[in-house]
């Protein structure tokens, strides 16, 4: 069974700070990867999306990086800004499971101006 | 449309009582999935189409929920004879391609049963 988990949990930051949030998976037959942001009481907002041929994907100040040999993706912040505040998800499509993507329980993240 | 609409966007429902909750895929997304998820935790799976079939419905937790989408683009997640347990925020998904396609959401669901 595909196990997403995310760490941090909890994250609080400086405004204008580079960060890096985590995300594991324990089977590396995937076909891709995705990362969310979840604002309170909204839907998710789709940032970024990795295929498993693909090594890293870029948009604006965010990069997110995919090691499927490791089972790990990263989701870098550049230059964090107090907007950035939200919950941060990773999905991953896994070629095991049909066409259901697990999702991470999400890395809350607080930028302080 | 423009994007994943749903609604309604709260429903307050006495235990005992069906609610149906609707989706409305972007145009021409073949993929629809239904997602619940519950407060500080990540979605979790519920049931999957492509066009009017409804390839996986593992993730269902009881008979209790039946979900259908006849002609391929609005979906409808029933539940019937809802328990406290129910109580949830629930997340509708649609996929342009199979697999490889990114998956965009809408606002979500959120159930309440007293």
């Amino acid at each position: 069974k595909q196990e997403v988990t995310q760490i941090p949990a909890a994250l609080s930051v400086p405004e204008g700070e580079n960060l890096v949030l985590n995300c594991s998976f324990t089977d590396s037959a995937i076909y891709n990867l995705q990362w969310f942001r979840q604002d309170p009481g909204k839907g998710l907002t789709s940032l970024l999306l990795i295929q498993s041929s693909q090594r890293e994907q870029t948009s604006g100040r965010l990069n997110a990086s995919l090691d499927k040999s490791s089972g790990r993706s990263t989701l870098y912040i550049a230059a964090s800004q107090p907007g950035d505040s939200a919950t941060y998800l990773c999905a991953v499509g896994s070629l095991d499971y049909g066409q259901n993507f697990v999702f991470g329980p999400g890395t809350r993240l607080s930028v302080l101006p | 449309g423009a994007g994943v609409s749903q609604s309604p966007r709260y429903k307050v429902a006495k235990r005992g009582q069906d609610v149906a909750l609707r989706c409305d895929p972007i145009s021409g997304h073949v993929s629809l999935f239904w997602y619940q998820q519950a407060l500080g935790q990540g979605p979790e799976f519920l049931t999957y189409f492509q066009n009017e079939a409804q390839l996986d419905k593992s993730g269902l937790p009881s008979d209790r929920f039946f979900a259908e989408r006849p002609e391929g683009s609005v979906s409808t997640l029933k539940i019937q004879r809802t328990q406290q347990e129910d109580s949830a925020v629930y997340l509708c998904a649609s996929q342009r391609v199979r697999s490889t396609g990114e998956l965009f959401f809408g606002e979500g669901s959120r159930l309440t049963v007293l």
